[in-house]
Formats: C-alpha cells, sequence, structure tokens
C-alpha cells in the first residue's frame, strides 16, 4: 500500500469552478508536506510546502490545509483557470528515512472552458 | 531562477543499448537525483547523489547506473536497455547537503524514453 494515496485520480471541472484534492498519507513522523503541479510534458514544480505544525498555506489561488493528527492534507484551487489543467502531486518528507521524500500518484484535473 | 536542464525530451532505442541521460543544474546545488516517473506509480527514486562523486541507491536502482564527475551534471546510465525501462525520467536538484535532503526540489523538464 502506498504510503501516500491521493484522490481522486482524476477529475474535470469547468473553468471558473471551485475544487479540491485529497492526501492521506501514514508517513509518520514526518517533516514536511508539499504540493506540487506538474504541467503535460514538464517536470513538477513546488506550489505550497508545510510543516507539521502548519495547518494552511496559500499560494495565490491555490490554498493547502494539513490535519495532522488525522494525517490528511487538501488542496483547494480558487475561480479555476484553465492554465490549472495539470497533475497535481502530494509529497511527505519521511523523518524516519532522513527526510526521503515519498509521493502519491498525483490528480489529473483537467478544467474546462 | 533555478534551472534544471535534461540533454533530450524525447529519446528511442533499441533493446540492448547503452542509453545516457543528461542533467545539468545551474545553481551550485550539493543534491541531485534522478526519478522514473510512470501512470499509477507517481514518482520513484532511481539513484541520488549529495556531492560530486558521491552516489546512494535510491528505491529502484537495478539496471541502472550514474555518474557525477562535476557538481553541475549528474547522468543516468541505462548499460542495456530493456523495454521495461521505458518511462519519464526526471532529473532534479536541491539545496541542502545531508543523506536524503528535505528541501525543496526543482524538477527537469523530463526526459520520455522509449525503449523498443
Amino acid at each position: 500500500k502506498n504510503q501516500v494515496e491521493q484522490s481522486p485520480q482524476s477529475l474535470i471541472i469547468l473553468e471558473g469552478k471551485n475544487c479540491t484534492l485529497q492526501c492521506n498519507y501514514t508517513v509518520s513522523p514526518f517533516s514536511n508536506l508539499r504540493w506540487y503541479k506538474q504541467d503535460t510534458g514538464r517536470g513538477p514544480v513546488s506550489l505550497t510546502i508545510m510543516t507539521f505544525s502548519e495547518n494552511t498555506k496559500s499560494n495565490g489561488r491555490y490554498t493547502a490545509t494539513l490535519d495532522a493528527d488525522t494525517k490528511q492534507s487538501s488542496l483547494h484551487i480558487t475561480a479555476s483557470q484553465l492554465s490549472d489543467s495539470a497533475s497535481y502531486i502530494c509529497v511527505v518528507s519521511d523523518n524516519n528515512q532522513g527526510g526521503k521524500l515519498i509521493f502519491g500518484q498525483g490528480t489529473e484535473l483537467s478544467v474546462k472552458p | 531562477d533555478v534551472k534544471v536542464t535534461q540533454s533530450s525530451r524525447y529519446l528511442v532505442k533499441r533493446t540492448g543499448e547503452k542509453v545516457f541521460l543528461e542533467c545539468v543544474q545551474d545553481m551550485d546545488h550539493e543534491n541531485m537525483f534522478w526519478y522514473r516517473q510512470d501512470p499509477g506509480l507517481g514518482l520513484r527514486l532511481i539513484y541520488f547523489s549529495y556531492d560530486v562523486k558521491m552516489k546512494e541507491k535510491g528505491d529502484i536502482p537495478e539496471g541502472y547506473s550514474v555518474s557525477r564527475e562535476k557538481k553541475e551534471r549528474f547522468s543516468l546510465i541505462l548499460e542495456s536497455a530493456s523495454t521495461n525501462q521505458t518511462s519519464m525520467y526526471l532529473c532534479a536538484s536541491s539545496l541542502i547537503q545531508s543523506g536524503f535532503i528535505t528541501d525543496t526540489q526543482y524538477f527537469g523538464p523530463g526526459t520520455r524514453l522509449t525503449v523498443l
């Protein structure tokens, strides 16, 4: 079983709508949790990073939340744009392995006009 | 801005060929990584290096080797390519120097390798 599970696997929304992507992890203890955005044919780019003591972090229209008790994180996208179409990857840093990054499989988001 | 470049965006090779994938970063980062990305599996770490001439195995090193002769360059080598090595290969670099690092990793654009 993957230590970082993301849902849904894929999502289609209309331009201008909001959406929320989920990340559940079993990695413990962890030092930080990141959300990356990966455009088609490109490498992942970091959107947000939160330590275990942070609950929320924003980057423009992207807001990440973290509940360390339930081991859940979410990425909320507000007023979606066509350029938000991408894969969103949740990444947890594993303290038991010297901070090794554990990647989720990603959620493929498609924003339609 | 950090820039990580990879030598090829697309590559097609035949089974048994030796394949070199090159990665260069321009931010004087100590750590460099090679991942492969497959649908449904996410990114998996092949090898990483935290210093020149240093290398450490990741989760799936079998069938691969690496070389880091200069700080800015990290090469991935497939000694004898096989069809199950068809994948997207991503290189990354980061700043903090310690075993597995926790600093933000900056990724290159990826090389899509097809082995026929």
